[in-house]
């Protein structure tokens, strides 16, 4: 079978760091996306990994293990904006995205 | 600018109707999608289409149809046999199945619909 495990929830404090990890099992793996999606509007893209080790953008770094089925996603130096649902993804075969459940993170002063 | 168009963004329907959700992308991307979220989960493939007259079943497909006659549209109609349709649906792009492809989807914004 296929699937995709993530917490449901997570808080976290202004300004600190926080990480997002993801557990999966797909029959195939062409990469792995972690998305950002605000209440009630679309995901917009955050990261993409496709092989072994750490991807840096910003804020935001993702980290993926194949050989374990993991990946977690860093976001530091937190901000209010940052409130929002991360979803983990996996481009299995035929060209389609699984999605996990989705992360919801909240932010507090 | 390029990017997807969804309408209606709220669409409000009595049971036993069907509606139609419209779809348009103008990024000349070859295959869309179509997911369906719901509170506290997270998306699920309805249908896809790779290329222009083709499209598949994805995971909860029962209760709703598409097609694909253009490039660029993507309609979804919701059945009346679909039990239980309050939710929020999403379409999605991207280049399809070219070298490189890495499957990367573009969403539009979202249409909520409500059955009353």
């Amino acid at each position: 079978g296929q699937n995709i495990d993530q917490p449901t929830e997570m808080t976290a404090t202004e300004g600190a760091i926080v990480q997002i990890n993801c557990t999966y099992q797909t029959s195939g793996f062409n990469g792995l996306f972690w998305y950002q999606q605000h209440a009630g509007e679309a995901p917009t893209f955050l990261s993409y990994n496709v092989l072994d080790g750490l991807e840096e953008k910003g804020r935001f770094s993702s980290f993926l293990s194949r050989s374990k089925g993991y990946s977690y996603l860093l976001l530091k130096e937190l901000q209010m904006k940052d409130s929002a649902s991360y979803l983990c993804a996996v481009s299995g075969g035929y060209n389609k995205l699984i999605f996990g459940a989705g992360t919801r993170l909240a932010v507090h002063p | 600018d390029g990017g997807i168009t969804q309408s209606p963004k709220y669409l409000f329907r009595k049971e036993g109707q069907n509606v139609t959700l419209s779809c348009e992308q103008n990024l000349n991307h070859d295959a869309m999608y179509w997911y369906r979220q719901d509170p506290g989960q997270g998306l699920r493939l309805i249908y896809y289409s790779q290329i222009v007259n083709d499209f598949q079943k994805g995971d909860i497909a029962e209760g709703y149809s598409v097609s694909r006659e253009k490039k660029e549209s993507f309609p979804l109609t919701v059945t009346s046999a679909q039990k239980n349709p309050t939710a929020f649906y999403l379409c999605a792009s991207n280049v399809g199945r070219e070298v490189g492809n890495t499957g990367e989807l573009f969403f539009g914004e979202g249409s909520r619909l409500t059955v009353l």
